[in-house]
């Protein structure tokens, strides 16, 4: 079993909708919890980051940890074309080894 | 630029041909990490150094893979007697001390015939 389990889709959206996505992890020292996105042939790019539990926003996109279930969430709003790409959850418990997810493909269609 | 910059963005190398990659990391940036891709798949961890200290190689997958960071500032990944299992992206990251936060380079496609 990895450490950080992800649906890897893809996931099909008309545009505006709200998207879910979401990833749980077994390890109970990872304390900090992050999504990237990547689009094709490119590198990851921070979306979000977040330490321990609770929820985060910025803009459009809201992070979730929920430590007592070890669930990881991101929910994007009003979905665009321009989200479309492949989004990674990563978890650590310093800050010396991320463990990334297998990544979900998000498609957004006009 | 000011972002991580990597090189070559892509290789082809027949089996058993040593190659190595090249990372220029965000100046200043203390720690850097170097992550596999396989297509289809999140990254994997390799290694990490702290300045010039290689403080993590656990995930390097043989002996065959050795990376270092001589001064601090750039790091090569070298992979020796190339295997066809090898081909994938190679990520390298950096990220300034005292947070979690890891910046991306664009990677290095290595295809392997």
């Amino acid at each position: 079993q990895k450490e950080v389990e992800q649906d890897p889709g893809p996931l099909s959206v008309p545009e505006g909708a709200i998207v879910s996505l979401n990833c749980t992890y077994s390890n109970s020292a990872f304390q900090y919890f992050m999504w990237y996105r990547q689009y094709s042939r490119k590198g990851p790019e921070l979306l979000m980051y977040t330490y321990s539990s609770g929820n985060k926003e910025d803009g459009r996109f809201t992070a979730q940890v929920d430590k007592s279930s070890k669930y990881i969430s991101l929910f994007i709003r009003d979905s665009q074309p321009s989200d479309s790409a492949t989004y990674l959850c990563a978890s650590s418990g310093g800050y010396n080894k991320l463990i990334f997810g297998a990544g979900t493909r998000l498609a957004v269609h006009p | 630029g000011a972002g991580v910059s990597q090189s070559p963005r892509y290789k082809v190398a027949k089996r058993g041909q040593d190659v190595a990659l090249r990372c220029d990391p965000i100046s200043g940036h203390v720690s850097l990490f170097w992550y596999q891709q396989a297509l289809g798949q999140g990254p994997e961890f390799l290694t990490y150094f702290q300045n010039e200290a290689q403080l993590d190689k656990s995930g390097l997958p043989s002996d065959r893979f050795f990376a270092e960071r001589p001064e601090g500032s750039v790091s090569t990944l070298k992979i020796q007697r190339t295997q066809q299992e090898d081909s994938a992206v190679y990520l390298c990251a950096s990220s300034p001390r005292g947070t979690g936060e890891l910046f991306f380079g664009e990677g290095s496609r290595l295809t392997v015939l």
